[in-house]
């Protein structure tokens, strides 16, 4: 089966900084989807990623899909303390499937 | 606009009880599924339901049972809670559609202490 490993598993950052945050495949990627969890909260969709190349913004979040190196990336421009929380990655699925995810990345953001 | 509820926010409960987590989803969605998270181990799939009355398991279904006797309600039980079950439990349903039509759409969590 499918695992998705994410990396790093802990991230603090100034407020203001810029960060990265990986999500690497054991398997060829046809796609991913991205998720921010808010301490003690659900998680809430992000992005969704379906091809290889494919990059995609939302407000100061960037996501690419790297086929080749079956990873994904998400990148924060100039953190602010509403990026703080978790974030994970899953694999999109076809019907009901087990749908696994990564561990997440919790990161902080200090003032 | 809460589109998956998840009954119970807290909940303490002592080895040995028998505990149901509730989940209802208002979106008509064919998919359901049961996580549970904890720190370090990330989500993990106890259950899931594509279909009312059907179930599969997941990776970590031991200690677990579940029940989906209509579309929008999947519950969870334990059928004798213990204190390794403490967990932020999460509750999730998707639509049947392929090609990227699986969005999970997550409920807030029910956080279960066992003492």
């Amino acid at each position: 089966s499918q695992e998705l490993e994410q990396s790093p598993q802990s991230l603090i950052v100034q407020e203001g900084k810029n960060l990265t945050i990986n999500c690497t495949s054991s398997k060829t990627l046809y796609g991913l989807y991205w998720y921010k969890q808010k301490y003690g909260e659900g998680l809430i969709f992000l992005m969704m990623l379906q091809k290889g190349g494919e990059e995609k913004s939302h407000e100061k979040i960037t996501a690419k899909l790297d086929e080749k190196k079956q990873q994904s990336s998400l990148h924060i421009t100039a953190s602010q303390p509403s990026h703080a929380g978790i974030y994970l990655c899953g694999p999109p699925g076809q019907g009901a499937q087990k749908l696994v995810f990564g561990q997440g990345t919790r990161l902080t953001i200090n003032p | 606009d809460v589109k998956v509820t998840q009954s119970s926010r807290y909940l303490v409960k002592r080895t040995g009880e028998k505990v149901f987590l509730e989940c209802v989803q208002d979106m008509d969605h064919e998919n359901m599924f049961w996580y549970r998270q904890d720190p370090g181990l990330g989500l993990r799939l106890i259950y899931f339901s594509y279909d009312v009355k059907m179930k599969e398991k997941g990776d970590i279904p031991e200690g677990y049972s579940v029940s989906r006797e209509k579309k929008e309600r999947f519950s969870l039980i334990l059928e004798s809670a213990s204190t390794n079950q403490t967990s932020m439990y999460l509750c999730a349903s998707s639509p049947q559609g392929a090609g990227g039509a699986n969005v999970l759409t997550f409920g807030a969590g029910s956080r279960l202490t066992v003492l």
